[in-house]
C-alpha cells in the first residue's frame, strides 16, 4: 500500500516566521500534488496544489515545491500568521484509494 | 454554491441502533468517498465510489455499508453501531470524468460527529 510520510507531525512557529511541512511518497498515480488545510470543526479544504511539470508554485504567502526525483513535495508558509494555525494534510494514492497520513498540526504563536 | 452536504452534523446514538449519515454533492462529481478522523490517526478511508453503482472498500470498511444509487448521493450506513465507531466522519467528492480522482481536488463536507454509547 502506498505510504504517505508527512513531517513533522506538529510544528510551532512564531508569528512572522516560516513554516515548512514535507510530504514524501513512494510510487503514485497522482498527476497532481495538493495540500489540504483543516481548521477545527471543519472539513479539509484545498490550499494549494502543483502539477509535476513545474517545480514550484506560489500563491500569496504559500509556496509548494515539488521534487520528483526525491519523491517529495513541501509546503512553505511565509510570514506565518495565527490564522494559519490548522492541520495540514498531503494525500497519497493506492489503487483507486486516496489516502492521507496523520497530518501536521501547525500552531503559530502570536 | 458548489458544496458537499452532510447530515446530521452531530449524532449521539446507542450501540446497535442502525443509523444513516447522508452525503450529497451538487457538482456532478463521479468520485465520492467517506473518511473517518480520529485523534492521531489522520483521515482513514472507509469506502469510496468511482461512479453510480460502483463502490469499493477503503482501509477501514468493517462495520460500515454504503450505496451509490444516484450520482449526487453517497450515504454511509452503520447497521449496528459500536462505541469504537465514535468518530468524526467526512464525505468527499472529486471531479473525475477523464481525469480520475488523483488529478483534481477533493471537496469535503463539514463533517458528522458521531458518538455511540
Amino acid at each position: 500500500q502506498q505510504q504517505v510520510k508527512q513531517s513533522p507531525q506538529s510544528l510551532i512557529v512564531q508569528k512572522g516566521g516560516i513554516s515548512i511541512i514535507n510530504c514524501a511518497y513512494e510510487n503514485t498515480a497522482f498527476d497532481y500534488f495538493p495540500w489540504y488545510q483543516q481548521f477545527p470543526g471543519k472539513g479539509p479544504a484545498l490550499l494549494i496544489a502543483i502539477r509535476p511539470d513545474v517545480s514550484e508554485k506560489k500563491e500569496g504567502r504559500f509556496t509548494i515545491s515539488f521534487n520528483k526525483s526525491a519523491k517529495q513535495f513541501s509546503l512553505h508558509i511565509m510570514d506565518s500568521q495565527p490564522g494559519d494555525s490548522a492541520t495540514y494534510f498531503c494525500p497519497g494514492s493506492s489503487a483507486s484509494k486516496i489516502i492521507f497520513g496523520s497530518g501536521t498540526r501547525l500552531s503559530i504563536r502570536p | 454554491e458548489a458544496q458537499v452536504t452532510q447530515n446530521p452534523r452531530y449524532l449521539i446514538t446507542v450501540t446497535g441502533k442502525k443509523l444513516t449519515v447522508t452525503c450529497s454533492q451538487n457538482m456532478n462529481h463521479e468520485y465520492m468517498s467517506w473518511y473517518r478522523q480520529d485523534p492521531g490517526l489522520g483521515l482513514r478511508q472507509i469506502y469510496y465510489s468511482m461512479n453510480v453503482e460502483v463502490t469499493d472498500k477503503g482501509d477501514v470498511p468493517e462495520g460500515y455499508k454504503v450505496s451509490r444509487k444516484e450520482k449526487r448521493n453517497f450515504p454511509l450506513i452503520l447497521e449496528s453501531p459500536s462505541p469504537n465507531q465514535t468518530s468524526l466522519y467526512f464525505c468527499a467528492s472529486s471531479l473525475s470524468p477523464g481525469q480520475g480522482p488523483y488529478n483534481s481536488p477533493l471537496h469535503f463536507g463539514n463533517g458528522t460527529r458521531l458518538t455511540v454509547t
